[in-house]
């Protein structure tokens, strides 16, 4: 099993639409978590840390369950521009290393 | 704020030659270090990690190998490319361990062919 999973997609979806995705990780003792964005050919962009609380920016809102080990990302009224592939990651604790997950591609259509 | 460069942005070399990737961190210190490659539509494979300098952490058994002479600078090499070493390789840093958060930056990558 690996690490981290995530569902590769991708999605299509209509602009303005909600969309979420799941990320599901192996290692109970794994402590930070966080969302990229990474666009075609391009680096991945942090797109936010996913905090025990869960948090929300914008339009995007994170949220994580650490009985059940997954951590989620929602998208709301999705803009074209949001089409990317979306990456999960997450490092346990005193941990030197982020583990990837392979990442869910996103396309939002007008 | 934190700048991460890496060169070159392209590179096309032939089978058997040498490769010298170099990545370097602005507005920071003691960061730790990491080289990425990112096969075609594929995740990311951690290659190495540095928590210092001269400090080499190797993940995947291949024909690379790391170095960091100075705390800011990781070098990317091989002696001899093979097909399979072409890809996307990304750098990236985090702060070190005492100095929260723990989020990680990469730089812009560099695509390599091997033809």
């Amino acid at each position: 099993r690996k690490e981290v999973e995530q569902d590769p997609g991708p999605f299509n979806v209509p602009e303005g639409a909600t969309v979420a995705f799941n990320c599901t990780y192996s290692n109970s003792a794994s402590q930070s978590f966080f969302w990229y964005r990474q666009d075609c050919r391009k680096e991945p962009k942090l797109l936010m840390s996913v905090y025990s609380s869960g948090n929300e920016d914008g339009r995007f809102t994170a949220q994580l369950n650490r009985a059940s080990q997954y951590i989620s990302l929602l998208i709301r009224d999705s803009k074209l521009s949001d089409s990317a592939t979306y990456l999960c990651a997450v490092r346990n604790t005193g941990g030197f290393k982020t583990i990837f997950g392979a990442g869910t591609r996103l396309f939002v259509k007008a | 704020s934190q700048t991460i460069h890496q060169w070159p942005a392209t590179l096309v070399q032939p089978v058997g030659s040498p490769l010298s990737l170099e990545c370097t961190v602005e507005g920071t210190s003691n960061p730790n270090l990491y080289w990425y490659r990112q096969a075609a539509g594929r995740g990311l494979q951690l290659l190495f990690y540095s928590v210092g300098i001269g400090q080499i952490s190797s993940e995947v058994p291949q024909n690379l190998s790391a170095s960091r002479p100075q705390d800011r600078q990781f070098i990317l090499s091989s002696k001899k490319l093979l097909l399979s070493d072409s890809g996307f390789y990304l750098c990236a840093w985090t702060p070190p361990r005492d100095r929260p958060p723990d989020e990680q930056y990469f730089g812009p990558g560099t695509r390599l062919t091997v033809t």
